[in-house]
């Protein structure tokens, strides 16, 4: 079975503090690991797609990165209105690789 | 821009009512999907759907169905409402390389 497990649950920043979130899984031929960015009372934002290791990908302050075992959504400098709950996901073999596996997500409380 | 929309952004139902959520998606993807979303169980997939009248189980569909008629359009429905299925319910349509774009999300209360 595919497992995503997302640490810390929460982290709580000051704005300018820069850390990483971590995302670890354990699948069946990965076809893609997703990060999605969910802002309170609304649907999850699609980020990021990465697909190999090595691969990077950055938007603004983030930056994504992944190994064969985990990938880390790294955040530069982070301002308050960065702060939101950040899921992962994979989509893997399993299953035919219709679906993704959610993380259950970080939240992040960026404070000035 | 990408659109996905749900019906209604709060319910309220009674157990055993039957229950439809609506979701339409503009950008004419083949794929749709929903979820439910509970705290510490993150997203959970009930059902997809690959095409018109075509659609899968998820990892718990018990005690839902869908509907897929048309391309844009995928309902889930609770036959008979229950308190445990009180929950933010989540729409959502993905591009051929799989990136989901999600509705607002529907909170529905079952009491």
């Amino acid at each position: 079975e595919d497992q995503v497990t997302q640490s810390p649950e929460a982290l709580r920043l000051q704005e300018g503090e820069s850390s990483s979130l971590n995302c670890s899984y354990t699948v069946s031929g990965l076809r893609g690991l997703f990060w999605y960015r969910q802002d309170p009372g609304k649907g999850p934002e699609f980020l990021f797609t990465l697909y190999s290791a090595g691969e990077e990908k950055e938007k603004e302050r983030l930056k994504a990165t992944l190994t064969k075992k985990e990938s880390f959504l790294h955040i530069t400098a982070p301002k308050p209105e960065d702060s939101a709950t950040y899921l992962c996901a994979v989509r893997a073999l399993t299953g035919g690789g219709n679906k993704l596996t959610f993380g259950t997500g970080t939240q992040l409380k960026v404070e000035l | 821009d990408v659109k996905v929309t749900q019906s209604s952004r709060y319910l309220v139902k009674r157990t055993g009512e039957k229950v439809f959520l609506e979701c339409v998606q503009d950008m004419d993807h083949e794929n749709m999907f929903w979820y439910r979303q509970d705290p510490g169980l993150g997203l959970r997939l009930i059902y997809f759907s690959y095409d018109v009248k075509m659609k899968e189980k998820g990892d718990i569909p018990e005690g839902y169905s869908v509907s897929r008629e048309k391309k844009e359009r995928f309902s889930l429905i609770l036959e008979s409402a229950s308190t445990n299925q009180t929950s933010m319910y989540l729409c959502a349509s993905r591009t051929t390389s799989w990136e989901q774009y999600f509705g607002p999300g529907t909170r529905l209360t079952v009491t």
